[in-house]
This record gives structure tokens, sequence and C-alpha cells, in this order.
């Protein structure tokens, strides 16, 4: 079974600083995608960024970007020029079983921006 | 566009009792999957519906099931509620079951009692 380990419960960064959340995944799949959801609190989940697996070039959406790491499985998100906006639990996501088994999340890891 | 719409937002339950969970997906979207988050367990996905037909559930019993109408909302059901079943109950949709990407509800707040 697919596993997504977020080894950082919790983060605290400095407002306009930048800060890296670590994800870790286990999988025999070759091509896949990757996921980075923030929830808000008490707000609806959303995408924050994706990744193919086939793309050797690193996902970037605006002040966020990954560092993916295949042979490593590892998926990092980094969060350049934090917002006050930005504070939420940020959970990494891997389709399981190809995507029809679902999305696998990792346990998530809560960021706090300091202003 | 309007986004996934759940309902209620919050219900208590006592245990022994049932209850319904309604999910709108976004117009056009005809997948809708269904989430329980806890602080303890996190996200575990409970099932997906496609086109009326359930495509595939997570590791939860019998006591949690489900459908999906011809206009692709979806509903869950709880039956003889337990007190670990208070949970937020996540429902996402995507427009065909290919598409990685998951649009979030708001999500419905159950507490048993």
């Amino acid at each position: 079974a697919q596993t997504v380990t977020q080894s950082q419960p919790e983060m605290s960064v400095q407002e306009a600083e930048t800060v890296t959340l670590s994800c870790t995944y286990d999988t025999s799949e070759s091509d896949y995608y990757l996921f980075w959801y923030k929830q808000p609190p008490s707000r609806q989940m959303i995408l924050v960024i994706r990744q193919e697996a086939y793309k050797q070039q690193n996902a970037t959406e605006n002040r966020f970007s990954v560092n993916f790491q295949k042979a490593a499985k590892s998926f990092s998100l980094k969060i350049s020029d934090s917002q006050l906006g930005d504070a939420a639990m940020y959970f990494c996501a891997f389709p399981s079983g190809g995507g029809a088994d679902g999305l696998t999340f990792g346990k998530g890891t809560h960021l706090i921006i300091q202003p | 566009k309007a986004g996934v719409t759940q309902t209620p937002r919050y219900l208590i339950k006592t245990r022994g009792q049932q209850v319904t969970l309604s999910c709108s997906p976004i117009s056009g979207h005809r997948s809708v999957s269904w989430y329980q988050q806890t602080p303890g367990q996190g996200l575990q996905f409970l099932f997906e519906y496609f086109s009326e037909t359930q495509r595939n559930k997570g590791n939860f019993p019998g006591r949690f099931s489900g459908r999906q109408f011809s206009n692709s909302r979806s509903e869950m059901n709880v039956s003889t509620l337990e007190l670990g079943d208070s949970a937020l109950y996540l429902c996402a949709s995507r427009r065909t079951v290919l598409t990685g990407e998951l649009f979030f509800g708001e999500g419905s707040r159950l507490t048993v009692l």
C-alpha cells in the first residue's frame, strides 16, 4: 500500500521568510501525480500545486514551488515570501492505485506565520 | 462557477442513529469522492462514485454507504452511529476519474454523542 509521510507536525516561519515543508512517499508505480493541498482553519481544502512524476522540471505556482526527487521519493513544498494568509494545514497527497483508490494523504503540517 | 456544496455543515447525533450527508459537485464534474477527517487518523478515503456507480471503497465498515444520482449529486449514509464516527466528512469532485485534481467542499462536521 502506498504511504505518505509528513515528518513535521508543525512549522513556524516569520512573515516574508521562506519555509520548506517535507513529504516522502512510497510507491511502486512509475507514472503518477503528487499534490500539495492547503486547508485554512474552518475553510475548505484547496489545491496548492501538483507535480507529474514524468516531468523532470519542478512545478511552480507563484510563491509556491516543489522540490521533487523521484528516486528519493521526496516531494517538498517551498513557500517563499510567506504571508499571513499562508497559515493553514498543508497536506501532501498521492493517488492510490493509480488514482482508483482515491488520494492517500499525509498527516499534515500545521504552518504558523509569525507577524 | 459554484464550488462543491455540502449540507448540512454541522450536525449532532446520538449513538445508534443514522445520518445522511449530501454533496453537490461542481457543474460538469461526474466524479464524487468522500473522505473522513479526524485528528487521530487524518484524512481517509471512504469511496468514490462516477456516473452513479461506486468505483472503489476505502477500509470502512459496511455502516458507511453512499450513492450518486443522475445529476451527479451524491449522498453518504452512516448507520448505527458510534462515537468514533465523529469527524469532518469531506466531499470532493473532479471532472473525470482520469483527472487527478480534486475540488473539495467545506465539509460536514458530525458530532456523535
